[in-house]
């Protein structure tokens, strides 16, 4: 099983900032690597799908890079709404989660 | 407007078996491979099982095979789980998703989710 690591487990940002999620891949998964964003009560939102390609709908201040075993999601400026979980994914070899970044209000 | 709507949880006892449903809308639903992904309470999202867009490939995480079933009835677009021998740690927010790609699935539409819980 591929083991995917997140880092850090908790992201304390003020609005307006900066935000960089990583992400781990205990082997390569190439490119097929997906982003998440979560919010309570809600149902995950895809975000980023092929490491860096967005969905639909999602705004450019969300970007993703990398390809292997090493990934990271940046929000470049961040809003109220963004202040949320956020899962990255690898369906490369079946599919396994990241255990989450939080994203909390500084 | 892809909607999926599962239904079907709710309280049962260890050793008991329950079937989840999803009901799918706003796209061709027979032209897709499905999922289900769970989340336990304080806890990440764990994938569950995946059916290809026919129901002739079926999938399991190793925590479930043997127990879970996933199929799919294409003339209803709807998606199951037949969930037996339920334990504790299977209580969790049972989600289906539409899964998309070529080389592998992700998945780009979520349902809002329906909780099941094992007592023990």
């Amino acid at each position: 099983e591929i083991v995917m690591t997140q880092s850090p487990a908790t992201l304390s940002v003020s609005p307006g900032e900066r935000a960089t999620l990583s992400c781990r891949a205990s082997q390569s998964v190439t490119s097929n690597l997906a982003w998440y964003q979560h919010k309570p009560g809600q149902a995950p939102r895809l975000l980023i799908y092929g490491a860096s390609t967005r969905a639909t709908g999602i705004p450019a201040r969300f970007s993703g890079s990398g390809s292997g075993t090493e990934f990271t999601l940046t929000i470049s400026s961040l809003q109220s709404e963004d202040f949320a979980v956020y899962y990255c994914h690898q369906y490369n070899n079946w599919w396994t989660f990241g255990q989450g970044t939080k994203v909390e209000i500084k | 407007e892809v909607q999926l709507l599962e239904s079907g949880g709710g309280l049962v006892q260890a050793g008991g078996s329950l079937r989840l449903s999803c009901a799918a809308s706003g796209f061709t639903f027979s032209s897709y491979a499905m999922s289900w992904v769970r989340q336990a309470p304080g806890k990440g999202l764990e994938w569950v099982s995946s059916i290809n867009y026919s129901g002739g490939s079926t999938y399991q995480a190793d925590s479930v095979k043997g127990r879970f079933t996933i199929s799919r009835d294409n003339s209803k677009n709807t998606l199951f789980l037949r969930m037996n021998s339920l334990r504790a740690e299977d209580t969790a927010i049972y989600y289906c998703a539409k899964c998309r790609g070529q080389s592998g699935w992700y998945f780009d539409y979520w349902g809002q989710g329906t909780l099941v819980t094992v007592s023990s």
